[in-house]
């Protein structure tokens, strides 16, 4: 099994409908981590958490909310899906090494959500 | 203008040849520079990362990071068909309250045709 599961890998929706994007991890890590990747824009960070009870803002936050259930679970919604959201997405989850290291990220296999 | 900037591509070389993948940044408060390898309907994966000016090797994989100029390299030799895939470039913080958080470059997309 992957260390990172996404869930749904496909998803095709309709303006307006609320979506959410699911991701479990079975490497202990605390940190999680939502980016969106299109083309010729590479990957930017939507949202991330360092633990349970911490919730963060990414660079392009607007438009989609997240949710930390457990340490290894964190889903990403969009509430009203527009065709601007229309991406690539990939959860990551990385290990805290005490702020002295650097963070390298595990990533999910990708959700593809296509928004008409 | 972007914090990092790479080079989209697309890139075609033939098997065996050297390649040279490129990323250069404007935030000089990055102090570690990561190299990540993504196969199509795959996500990103860690290639290498080095903190420190001056070139990292593994392999037909060596990392060079010059600070004065804020330039970054990758540089393949010997590449296979196997290296075809996406190239990301990222940079982050040792510590401080952005610790945690990679900057990535747009990716290069590499085909090595044999």
């Amino acid at each position: 099994d992957a260390d990172v599961t996404q869930t749904p890998r496909n998803r095709i929706t309709k303006t307006g409908k609320r979506i959410m994007l699911e991701c479990s991890q079975t490497k202990g890590h605390d940190r999680m981590y939502w980016y969106r990747q299109d083309p010729g824009l590479g990957l930017r960070l939507i949202y991330y958490s360092f633990d349970v009870k911490d919730i963060n803002k990414g660079e392009i936050s607007d438009g989609y909310s997240v949710s930390r259930q457990a340490q290894a679970k964190f889903s990403l919604s969009l509430e009203s899906a527009i065709p601007n959201q229309t991406a690539l997405y990939f959860c990551a989850t990385s290990e805290r090494t005490g702020g002295s290291g650097a963070n390298v990220l595990t990533f999910g296999a990708g959700s593809r959500l296509t928004v008409l | 203008q972007k914090e990092v900037e790479q080079d989209p591509g697309p890139l075609s070389v033939p098997e065996g040849a050297i390649v040279s993948l490129n990323c250069t940044y404007s935030n000089s408060a990055f102090q570690y520079f990561m190299w990540y390898r993504q196969y199509s309907r795959k996500g990103p994966e860690l290639l290498m990362y080095t903190y420190s000016s001056g070139n990292k090797e593994d392999g037909r994989f060596t990392a060079q990071v010059d600070k004065s100029s804020k330039y970054i390299s990758l540089f393949i030799r010997d590449s296979q068909p196997s290296d075809s895939a996406t190239y990301l470039c990222a940079m982050g913080y040792a510590g401080g309250t952005s610790y945690g958080k990679l900057t990535f470059g747009q990716g290069t997309i590499l085909t090595v045709h044999p």
